[in-house]
């Protein structure tokens, strides 16, 4: 009966590496987000899945960035050559569907990413 | 200009007081989220609505849609319910009504 888990909460890299970051949706959630929110901001959407297929990705910022969620239910996102300008807190957020009606998201901890 | 503008950007309050936090935007919604967030925690959920007004303890929300404003109160307000409050919109016709669009958050400050 758990909320949104994400994994790890905490994660330091240093610039050029690979990072991943684990989102555990809540069961029979069809929809999942990934939204990015950089400190003194609101959050910023990064992308949606609606079932396993990307329904928008429209705010992956470049090609560094990939998301998947190959069996509709835990969502990994993807970061290759990580720069400084990636630390922020990476929010997943699930919903029973994507609406309409639009339904209450479920918002996990976050996961803080610092890249030195 | 954002689509999503919140008002004040900080607030602090004494205990007790009653708190107006104000949301405008400029987009055709589906629907309009009143959101928390503590500090080092995630968001938690406080209201959708898409008309009127809905209440929840102490916490109040009111949309009007064709000024495009909502506004967020609370009702005697207390230390714990210091953190940031973020208005966030379902934008109308974006394929899923649930992906949302962001306030920048009002930061609460509820002192003794």
């Amino acid at each position: 009966g758990a909320g949104v888990s994400q994994t790890p909460s905490n994660k330091v890299t240093e610039k050029g590496k690979y990072v991943e970051l684990r989102c555990d949706p809540i069961s029979g959630h069809t929809a999942l987000y990934w939204y990015r929110q950089s400190l003194g901001q609101g959050p910023e959407f990064l992308i949606y899945f609606q079932g396993t297929g990307a329904a928008d990705d429209s705010g992956l910022p470049n090609d560094r960035f990939f998301a998947v969620r190959p069996e509709g239910s835990v969502s990994t996102l993807k970061i290759q050559r990580t720069e400084r300008g990636d630390s922020a807190v990476y929010l997943c957020a699930s919903s029973p569907r994507p609406g309409p009606p639009v339904s209450p998201l479920h918002f996990g901890n976050g996961t803080r990413l610092t890249v030195t | 200009k954002n689509e999503v503008e919140q008002s004040p950007q900080n607030l602090t309050a004494q205990e007790g007081e009653f708190i107006t936090i104000n949301c405008s935007y400029s987009v055709g919604i589906s629907a309009l989220h009143w959101l928390q967030q503590h500090p080092g925690g995630g968001i938690v959920s406080l209201f959708m609505l898409s008309s009127g007004k809905k209440k929840h303890g102490r916490l109040i929300a009111t949309i009007n849609i064709q000024e495009k404003h909502s506004s967020l109160h609370i009702t005697a307000s207390h230390p714990r319910d210091s953190a940031v409050y973020i208005c966030a919109v379902s934008l109308r016709g974006t394929g899923t009504a649930s992906k949302l669009t962001f306030g920048t958050g009002t930061r609460l400050q509820v002192t003794l």
